[in-house]
């Protein structure tokens, strides 16, 4: 089955210690997200690829990075993890039909990263 | 600017009784809705959407959403609750009116009594 996956499942770091997470997809989508999600609360959008292209939220902070090698893989970096960067990660992917972004089609989303800072 | 609000934070029913989980909406043009669920520990999932016609739509696990342009809603719904719908909920709208990136509701924590 397509799917969207993320590495690890549950990962634990030192504060101020990098990290990063991974998300893979074989659903060929060109919309790629990171979402972080705290206790319960909706999903806050960090940033998203529109195919190449990097959109980073306005109040995203600079310690959150990501980089797209290719269409199937995508990262989240998180340079100096401070404790209230603990929380669950979401990858979820959407498609493209040429450039156009299919607003009427659903999000994929993976399992989620759950990080605890130590 | 396109927004999502779920006024209630958590609905109780009773196993075998029909939940209603509301949610209102607010976009420029017709919108299309959508409805996720995450169960602890595990991603979003897509429920069911709405995008045009028939204003009642079905989606997976039994679950359907009845589609209302004047009362701008679009609340979730089931006849017969099971515990296994425990669960947290999530209400989103996107374009074409909109901005295609998702706005989602702060969820609604569904809790099914046996």
């Amino acid at each position: 089955d397509a799917m969207v996956i993320q590495n690890p499942r549950y990962q634990v770091t030192q504060f101020g210690k990098p990290v990063t997470l991974s998300c893979s997809q074989t659903l060929n989508h060109n919309v790629m997200y990171w979402y972080q999600q705290k206790s319960s609360q909706a999903p806050k959008l960090l940033f998203h690829y529109y195919d190449k292209d990097f959109n980073n939220e306005a109040d995203t902070p600079d310690n959150f990075q990501s980089r797209r090698p290719n269409t199937s893989f995508c990262f989240l970096d998180i340079r100096s993890p401070g404790l209230g960067d603990a929380a669950m990660y979401l990858c979820a992917t959407s498609p493209l039909v040429g450039h156009h972004p299919q607003s009427n089609q659903p999000q994929h989303f993976g399992d989620g990263t759950r990080l605890s800072i130590l | 600017a396109q927004s999502v609000a779920q006024p209630e934070d958590q609905v109780n029913v009773a196993e075998g009784n029909p939940l209603t989980v509301k949610c209102t909406y607010s976009v420029s043009g017709n919108p299309y809705l959508f409805w996720y669920v995450q169960y602890p520990n595990r991603g979003l999932q897509f429920l069911l959407k709405y995008i045009t016609g028939d204003n009642l739509v079905k989606g997976s696990y039994g679950f359907e959403a009845e589609f209302n342009k004047s009362q701008t809603s679009f609340h979730l719904k089931k006849p017969s609750a099971l515990v296994s719908d425990s669960a947290l909920y999530f209400c989103a709208v996107r374009g074409p009116g909109g901005s295609y990136i998702p706005t989602f509701g702060r969820g609604t924590s569904l809790i099914v009594h046996p």
